[in-house]
């Protein structure tokens, strides 16, 4: 299950807090995503980033912020503007023309 | 931008029959067209994906065909079995390398 790890497995998030999920790939892949997953939703895209030190927003980027310093890594940050950030996310990565690959994922709750 | 449709959302087979699963997309412009299994609480996993230069692939008990000109792609597993049992999301993108456009899901139950 090696190659692109999140962490951590499960975070509990009080009102008005900020929260910063991990994301560390050693695949040497260029592309990284984050995805957000609610049941009956699918998968949704967050933030993802082509390039380091380069990021584009995705469908649902209101209330979520990342940064690209490293190739291996790409934290999402879960902001107090985020009102219902209780999900499970994912974050992938892949190389040019082939398939994403998924970290084990982040399981978020609000309390 | 792209919107992916997928159906049914829940489909429930006895074991041993086919499952069909059906996507939907609206970019002309994709042309890579993946599917993932992802079983309870744990991540996707691609099983088979297919671009828009093949009409077809098949890996064992797994199928994809893509038809281009309706825009829409199906997933066929043949033989199911117990452990196929999961939900089931394909997805489009321009290329492998671009965001992915999920559709919801479909919950396959396979019955023994």
């Amino acid at each position: 299950d090696g190659g692109i790890t999140q962490s951590p497995k499960y975070l509990f998030r009080k009102e008005g807090q900020n929260v910063t999920l991990s994301c560390e790939q050693n695949l040497n892949h260029d592309a990284m995503y984050w995805y957000r997953q609610d049941p009956g939703q699918g998968l949704r895209l967050i933030y993802y980033s082509q390039i380091v030190n380069d990021f584009q927003k995705g469908d649902i980027a209101e209330g979520y912020s990342v940064s690209r310093e490293k190739k291996e890594s790409f934290p999402l940050t879960v902001t107090s503007a985020q009102k219902n950030p209780t999900a499970f996310y994912l974050c992938a990565s892949s190389i040019a023309e082939d398939e994403q690959f998924f970290g084990p994922g982040t399981r978020l709750t609000v309390l | 931008g792209e919107n992916v449709e997928q159906h049914p959302s829940t489909l429930s087979v006895q074991e041993g029959d086919s499952a069909v699963i059906k996507c939907t997309y609206s970019d002309s412009a994709s042309n890579y067209f993946p599917w993932y299994k992802q079983e309870l609480g744990k991540r996707p996993q691609l099983i088979i994906d297919i671009r828009s230069n093949v009409g077809e692939k098949k890996d064992q008990r797994i199928a994809v065909t893509l038809n281009k000109t309706a825009k829409h792609f199906s997933l066929h597993i043949t033989e199911t079995q117990p452990e196929d049992s999961a939900v089931y999301f394909c997805a489009a993108s321009i290329s492998g390398n671009t965001p992915l456009v999920f559709g919801k899901g479909t919950r396959l139950s396979v019955i023994a």
